[in-house]
């Protein structure tokens, strides 16, 4: 079964810091990983995916993540935190082996950025 | 300009009353979801549908229903069976139920009192 844990419900970091939101990972198959970005009262928005190709993903807005199976971990990160990057961030594992694409969701990590 | 447009962005109800949520894409996808967040509990999948005139109940369809007549379109209703509607509901899309990635509309807030 798939499932998704955001170590951290809350991170907060300076402006120009660097940015680490955690990810741990539950998956009986080669899991797709995506983190999406929600800004207040907003959709989600893609920032990265990983689907079994390079183990570095790069993102938009200055953001990357690396799969690593060995501690199934898909941990986001970013050199240089800025204001606009403050938001909720969520994990999420897809299950493609019903067919249903279901998307599996971490319970998210909301990043604070102090100026 | 593509994309997934939902409406209205705030919806308020009295309990006990039925509520239609709408939920349009020009993205010209096959699957459409819906989903409910409530806060700290990440996104459920309350129903979707990998093609037109078919759907499928997600992880928590009880108290809600859906049509798909539309490729366009995939309405949700709350139903007055629905316990705690109460809630933000994201509708999403993807080219197929086998493609990866989901596009989400901006989402609509409901308060039933």
């Amino acid at each position: 079964a798939q499932s998704v844990t955001q170590l951290d419900s809350h991170v907060s970091v300076s402006e120009g810091t660097p940015v680490l939101l955690r990810c741990n990972y539950s998956s009986s198959y080669s899991p797709s990983l995506f983190w999406y970005v929600q800004h207040p009262n907003k959709g989600l928005q893609l920032l990265l995916k990983y689907t079994s190709a390079a183990t570095l993903v790069k993102g938009i807005n200055g953001f990357e993540a690396e799969f690593k199976k060995s501690e199934t971990s898909f941990h986001l990160t970013k050199p240089s935190a800025h204001m606009s990057d403050a938001a909720e961030y969520f994990c999420v594992v897809s299950d493609v082996s019903t067919g249903a694409n279901n998307l599996f969701f971490g319970t998210g990590t909301r990043l604070t950025v102090i100026p | 300009d593509g994309g997934i447009t939902q409406s209205p962005k705030y919806l308020f109800r009295k309990e006990g009353q039925n509520v239609t949520l709408s939920c349009e894409q020009n993205l010209n996808h096959d699957a459409m979801y819906w989903y409910r967040q409530d806060p700290g509990q990440g996104l459920r999948l309350i129903y979707y549908s990998q093609i037109v005139n078919d759907f499928q109940k997600g992880d928590i369809a009880e108290g809600y229903s859906v049509s798909r007549e539309k490729k366009e379109s995939f309405p949700l209703t709350v139903t007055s069976a629905q316990k705690n509607p109460t809630a933000f509901y994201l509708c999403a899309s993807s080219i197929a139920t086998s493609s990866y990635e989901q596009y989400f509309g901006p989402g609509t807030r409901l308060t039933v009192t």
